[in-house]
């Protein structure tokens, strides 16, 4: 299957700082790329779809200025977490699609810890 | 609204115990349907892909199935390296590449 690299796998920051979470697709070029959130021992929550060369559309309830999406080339998105505070702490995962219709594959994950 | 349930939220299993894990959609038009398997601390690994009333896909000791309502992810025999959680998502016709996923199971299965 398709590879999609996310990185850093952990990162604990300071609150009020910012943080960059990058995801790559390795072997194919993707569109269309999507973040999401985990709480523990809960499922995916779709916070984003970063579209390459525009805006990305955020869900209902997830605030455009405190997580800013960034789809710069068809292989790179990049979510910042702004101004991060410790509620901003959970694991953040993205992912990418071969196209419409198609399996997602989802990069490793980012453990965020805000202290 | 789409939705994805998927149950039970946990099962256990003895070593070598089959049984099914449930996926219930209402979608309005089903493009496609995926089942993932997730490690603590990892991303969701890709399983299947489902996409008509019928099909069905194999891999090792799984099974997915689906139907016009919901999906089967049947595990047979299973060994303590298939414990994991396990999630069904769709993608409706109406939503581009958007894909809604339900809670997951998380399945244990006992040496």
């Amino acid at each position: 299957g398709a590879v999609v690299s996310q990185h850093p796998s952990r990162v604990i920051c300071k609150s009020g700082t910012s943080v960059k979470i990058e995801c790559r697709s390795l072997d194919f070029q993707a569109t269309t790329m999507f973040w999401y959130r985990q709480f523990p021992k809960q499922s995916l929550m779709l916070m984003a779809t970063s579209n390459e060369g525009s805006k990305a559309t955020y869900e209902q309830g997830v605030e455009k200025d405190k997580f800013l999406i960034n789809h710069a080339s068809l292989t790179l998105s990049t979510l910042t977490v702004t101004s991060a505070h410790p509620e901003d702490s959970s694991f953040y995962i993205c992912s990418a699609s071969l196209g419409t219709g198609a399996e997602a594959f989802f990069g490793q994950g980012t453990r965020l810890t805000v202290v | 609204e789409d939705q994805v349930t998927q149950s039970p939220e946990a099962l256990r299993l003895q070593e070598g115990e089959s049984s099914s894990l449930n996926c219930s959609y209402t979608v309005s038009g089903l493009r496609g349907l995926f089942w993932y398997r997730q490690d603590p601390g990892k991303g969701p690994e890709f399983l299947f892909t489902l996409y008509s009333a019928g099909e069905e896909k194999e891999k090792e000791r799984l099974k997915a199935t689906l139907t016009k309502k919901e999906s089967f992810l049947h595990i047979t025999a299973p060994k303590p390296e298939d414990s994991a959680t396990y999630l069904c998502a769709v993608q409706a016709l109406s939503s581009a590449s958007k894909i809604i996923f339900g809670s997951g199971t998380r399945l244990s299965i006992r040496p």
